[in-house]
């Protein structure tokens, strides 16, 4: 699985767009972008994936670059509850599953 | 619905002695696996297991860690012989499939062990 690289923390203003960056440049062909969160006490939470197209759910959206060396998940109006590590996890389809997490980002979105 | 619970939720216990760990999944998925968190770290994966087999116990840390799945469900983790070094959160997560796409997988409370 390629590595990624996240920045340990980052501030908010509350309702402003957040923008999490995530880089990934040993990315090969047929691995995915995942990203997950982790709200304190609690255990990680799916947000979101994608492979080589700019995604978007209820909850973020995540934009790939060109050359899919580098991605960023978007929160566009952050609240107090999206207080909380963010992880960028690349993995391969044909994978067990297995979720390698680094470090991740704290979020800390204030009011 | 119910989502994955594990239990205890806090375990303390003394050095040297064993503890058992347990997982319930979200009914139906086959996948389940076991990660481990220590105080500021990002979850360390453990064991996975599709069904009731094992099919990757390489995060495993020594021979004193072992984990079932005998009915394709719940699941243990067993801690023989605990150490002062095994105290961290123990997470479960389960999900439909196992490398599917997407991999959500779906991530119980945790159990946080503290061996004194």
């Amino acid at each position: 699985d390629a590595k990624t690289t996240q920045p340990p923390s980052m501030d908010c203003a509350e309702g402003r767009a957040a923008n999490l960056p995530c880089n990934h440049s040993t990315i090969s062909g047929n691995e995915y972008v995942y990203w997950y969160r982790q709200i304190h006490s609690q255990g990680p939470q799916y947000i979101i994936h994608g492979l080589k197209n700019n995604e978007t759910n209820e909850m973020a959206s995540l934009i790939i670059t060109e050359d899919r060396k580098s991605s960023t998940l978007i929160l566009p109006h952050a609240t107090l509850r999206d207080t909380a590590v963010y992880y960028c996890i690349v993995t391969w389809s044909g994978n067990t599953g297995k979720l390698i997490f680094g470090q991740g980002t704290t979020l800390q979105v204030k009011p | 619905g119910a989502g994955v619970s594990q239990t205890p939720s806090n375990k303390v216990t003394e050095k040297g002695k064993y503890v058992e760990l347990r997982c319930d999944p979200i009914s139906g998925h086959t996948a389940l696996y076991w990660y481990r968190q220590s105080l500021g770290q990002g979850p360390e994966f453990l064991i996975y297991f599709q069904g009731t087999g094992a099919a990757d116990d390489s995060g495993l840390p020594n021979d004193r860690f072992f984990a079932v799945r005998p009915e394709g469900s719940v699941s243990t983790l067993k801690i023989q012989r605990t150490e002062r070094g095994d105290s961290a959160v123990y997470l479960c997560a389960s999900s439909l499939l196992a490398g599917g796409i997407p991999n959500e997988q779906f991530f119980g409370p945790g159990t946080r062990l503290t061996v004194l």
